[in-house]
């Protein structure tokens, strides 16, 4: 069945450095790519997505690359601040088919140390 | 509204008990979904409206789970005879079918 993996789960970074988070996505068919940051105990948060047309999206820090060929996805947060600090989650979907459901992947505990 | 809405916040059940779990999507979305949420878990989707169209619902772990859309707009979300493999934080999301969904705060479940 459709899968999305992500990795690493946790990860740990200075602040001021980059982060990046990848994802594998099973489905080739999927064409829609969104993030999404949760913070502990709230609603999550979409940051940024991508769509199967295009390479590469940037929005001030953070930027999302798609390679549809490896069928992988990867987060890129530069400068990273203490308010990064989240649980983030890739998630992949067959946008315009007979169901819109995004597949999530496990998630990845950012820390952002000050 | 201004995002979406869910009640309760909070549910606490009895095994063996009916709960009902309410959504209020962004004005104007066509789109909804439900989504199961365990702790340390990412989102898994459960059920997927389209107005008040019943698209999807592969994501439903049995029988005991049921939603409903009636008027394309507010949904519920009914678990019955609740188990405490049922205690989950539910999402609801919503969109304009444009492929961006938006989430609710969910209702945190559980079940003793």
């Amino acid at each position: 069945g459709e899968n999305v993996e992500q990795h690493p789960s946790t990860l740990s970074v200075q602040e001021g450095d980059s982060a990046v988070i990848k994802c594998t996505y099973s489905d080739s068919a999927s064409n829609y790519f969104p993030w999404y940051k949760q913070e502990l105990g709230k609603r999550p948060q979409l940051i940024i997505d991508i769509r199967s047309n295009v390479g590469e999206k940037k929005d001030q820090r953070i930027a999302v690359t798609l390679n549809k060929t490896a069928k992988h996805f990867s987060l890129h947060i530069t400068e990273t601040q203490p308010e990064d600090s989240a649980v983030y989650f890739c998630a992949a979907s067959r946008f315009g088919g007979a169901t819109n459901k995004l597949i999530f992947g496990t998630g990845t505990l950012l820390a952002v140390q000050p | 509204g201004a995002g979406v809405s869910q009640s309760p916040r909070y549910k606490v059940a009895k095994r063996g008990q009916d709960v009902a779990l309410r959504c209020d999507p962004i004005s104007g979305h066509v789109s909804l979904f439900w989504y199961q949420q365990a702790l340390g878990q990412g989102p898994e989707f459960l059920t997927y409206f389209q107005n008040e169209a019943q698209l999807d619902k592969s994501g439903l772990p049995s029988d005991r789970f049921f939603a409903e859309r009636p008027e394309g707009s507010v949904s519920t979300l009914k678990i019955q005879r609740t188990q405490q493999e049922d205690s989950a934080v539910y999402l609801c999301a919503s969109s304009r079918g444009q492929g961006e969904a938006f989430f609710g705060q969910g209702t945190r479940l559980t079940v003793v």
